[in-house]
């Protein structure tokens, strides 16, 4: 079935940099689009950046524009986000998310890293 | 501060009726699709409707989806103790160019 699956979350001092992955199956990597979505805890879901699907498109929530970096291979079904200069706002679940027939809505969740951003 | 307004929180009876309303403005549901998301305690999101009004497959006919101008409303009949969970509308912001999504309404099915 439809599935993402995301890696590399975490424990990291503030300053420092994460790489979180995202492995897709189920369906053809290639022709969707890719959102990431973070929730801090207790918190409501944040809106992080967008991916097209191949790759050339890619839009950013304002506050991480900058410290963001990614890439997919569609031969290998893979995503990866690089986060720079982490701060303790950070500090969420980190989802990889679909795109539906459109780009505007999300049709598959991943069940999301942890990322926890602290001295 | 959420770009689009949903209330807090929500309750009623089982069996009953509750609408859920999502509020933005010209630059995202005006010209655009909405969509909302379940978040079950525990577990990530989960979409129920989109393009407005659409419902993916398995999704039962008890949840429906509505827009109006610059509002959206989701409502769900015949209230299931299973159906608490918070609930999130999105749309995609022209002027932010980018996904944004109500702060979240917490369902309590009393």
């Amino acid at each position: 079935q439809l599935q993402l699956v995301e890696s590399g979350g975490g424990v990291v001092q503030p300053g420092e940099s994460l790489r979180l992955s995202c492995a897709a199956s189920g369906f053809t990597f290639s022709n969707f689009g890719i959102h990431w979505v973070r929730q801090a805890p207790g918190k409501g879901l944040e809106w992080v950046m967008f991916i097209s699907y191949d790759g050339i498109t890619k839009n950013y929530e304002d506050s991480m524009r900058g410290r963001l970096s990614i890439s997919r291979d569609n031969s290998r079904n893979t995503l990866s986000l690089q986060m720079n200069a982490l701060t303790p706002d950070d500090t969420a679940v980190y989802y990889c998310a679909k795109s539906g027939s459109s780009n505007y809505y999300i049709d598959v969740w991943g069940k999301g890293t942890a990322v926890t951003v602290s001295s | 501060q959420s770009v689009l307004t949903q209330p807090p929180s929500v309750s009623a009876a089982p069996g009953q009726k509750v609408t859920i309303s999502c509020s933005g403005s010209t630059s995202n549901i005006g010209n655009s699709y909405v969509s909302w998301y379940q978040q079950l305690p525990g577990t990530a999101p989960k979409l129920l409707i989109y393009d407005n009004y659409k419902r993916p497959s398995g999704i039962p006919a008890r949840f429906s989806g509505s827009k109006s101008g610059t509002s959206a409303t989701l409502g769900i009949t015949g209230l299931q103790t299973g159906d608490e969970a918070d609930y999130y509308c999105g749309t995609w912001d022209f002027s932010l160019s980018g996904v944004v999504f109500g702060g979240g309404t917490k369902l309590t099915v009393l």
